[in-house]
């Protein structure tokens, strides 16, 4: 069964740097075309993309959040990580990881989502 | 970069077909495939189409897609509807640069 759960912190402060955690099962982070993606969803708002790493470990960036945001992989514990710093109380939001298997395929499996707020 | 451009909300009685648009402000519609998601209050999104009229297995098909380039946009459909299609619903492409884009979603009320 392919899962993937998101870990991090549920409060951050202001100007603080946030590092959530996306543990895979069930397929491997160096399987040919498989990629992971991070993806946000302020309460009420849609749903937006923040960060995907390929199988190559080639990268790419939301170009509007590109300055803030760094995403890496440890395939050996099947983990992608995120970190966006200068944390402000607009990034509040529900994180979500997502599988694909490629650009131009659907994100196929989601984690459950983690909720982050940015409050002093 | 493109943007997606989706109604705020529709409403439709059970039974009824719906049509939710997806608009593409800038380059063809037709470049690139069009994925729909479905996300119910509380859960995660998943899938109800992809590559623009593909249906996952497990997704019934009351659940249609189509693009139309004259328009510029993808169509999701849903017929039958019945109470449980009550939801968000999101379209989502990609350009050249493999970066993704998400519509600003749809609330669909089944009344």
């Amino acid at each position: 069964q392919v899962t993937l759960k998101e870990s991090g912190p549920v409060l951050v402060k202001p100007t603080e740097t946030l590092t959530l955690t996306c543990t895979v099962s069930g397929f491997s982070l160096s399987n040919a075309r498989m990629g992971v993606s991070w993806i946000r969803q302020p309460p009420g708002k849609a749903l937006e993309w923040l960060a995907h790493i390929f199988s190559n470990d080639e990268k790419s960036y939301s170009t509007s959040l590109k300055s803030r945001l760094t995403i890496s992989k440890d395939t050996s514990k099947s983990q992608v990580v995120l970190t966006m710093t200068n944390m402000d109380p607009v990034d509040t939001a529900t994180y979500y990881c997502a599988r694909t298997r490629g650009v131009v395929a659907p994100f196929d499996i989601w984690g459950q989502g983690t909720m982050v707020t940015v409050s002093s | 970069n493109f943007m997606l451009t989706q109604p705020h909300s529709v409403s439709e009685s059970p039974g009824k077909t719906v049509t939710i648009s997806c608009t593409r402000s800038s380059g063809s519609i037709a470049s690139n495939y069009v994925q729909w998601y479905q996300q119910r209050p509380g859960s995660s999104p998943t899938t109800v189409i992809y590559e623009d009229n593909q249906r996952p297995s497990g997704v019934p098909d009351r659940f249609s897609g189509s693009i139309d380039s004259s328009s510029n946009s993808a169509s999701l459909t849903i017929s039958g509807l019945k109470t449980e299609d009550e939801a968000d619903y999101y379209c989502q492409s990609y350009d050249s640069s493999n970066h993704w884009v998400f519509g600003g979603g749809t609330k669909l009320t089944v009344l």
